[in-house]
């Protein structure tokens, strides 16, 4: 069963760079097929999308924020990792990384990111 | 992108009843939808896909049904640990959108 597990700082101050990494376990980020995405929930609030890797490499970022972010993986360590730029506090949420096939087969269990001076 | 739309927000039933949730897509998705459980502290964990195929080893009581722009999630008989927000989640299309979800909590 492949699990994943989110890490990073708690807290980034506005107009800085969030920076997330993903470590997975149970399953390689090579194996054909799968996507590495990253999902967000704004406190109290529904799921957004935010974007993909793919097992080859290719990137897929939700339109909304694409400006902003940047996913890329090391395969070395079998981790992705998520970078938001120019943050504000509408960047505060949980941020979830996961494994999808047509579905999200597999979450990580989240960690809140607060955006804050 | 597709908007889904989920109903009740707050759906509040008691042990042992039947509990059934909506999902409203923005346009046509035909069957690809999927449903969610998600509890406090832990991993989100897929129940259906396809709209109406169980993931595995989810129980018999969930079901899901619908195409098109119109779906429901049901739970026939509610046991303790199904007390949690579901979301629903349509993969036609990129973006993926998720519905804001449904909080079933105990009456």
């Amino acid at each position: 069963q492949v699990q994943l597990q989110e890490s990073g700082p708690g807290l980034v101050k506005p107009s800085q760079t969030l920076s997330l990494t993903c470590t997975v376990s149970g399953g390689s980020i090579n194996t054909g097929g799968y996507y590495w995405s990253w999902i967000r929930q704004h406190p109290g609030k529904g799921l957004e999308w935010i974007g993909y890797i793919s097992y080859s490499g290719s990137t897929y970022y939700n339109p909304s924020l694409q400006s902003r972010v940047t996913i890329s993986s090391d395969t070395s360590k079998n981790q992705f990792s998520l970078k938001l730029t120019s943050v504000t506090a509408a960047d505060t949420a949980v941020y979830y990384c996961a494994s999808e096939s047509t579905t999200v087969d597999y979450w990580g269990q989240g960690t809140l990111v607060t955006v804050s001076s | 992108e597709i908007v889904m739309t989920q109903s009740p927000a707050t759906l509040s039933v008691s042990p042992g009843e039947r509990a059934t949730l909506s999902c409203k897509a923005s346009q046509s998705i035909r069957s690809n939808l999927a449903w969610y459980q998600q509890k406090p502290g832990q991993a989100s964990r897929l129940l259906i896909y396809a709209a109406s195929t169980r993931a595995a080893d989810i129980p018999a009581r969930f079901s899901g049904s619908g195409s098109g722009t119109e779906f429901s999630l049901t739970i026939s008989s509610l046991q303790s640990e199904d007390f949690a927000v579901y979301f629903c989640q349509q993969y036609t299309d990129w973006p993926r959108t998720f519905g804001q979800g449904t909080k079933l909590e105990i009456k």
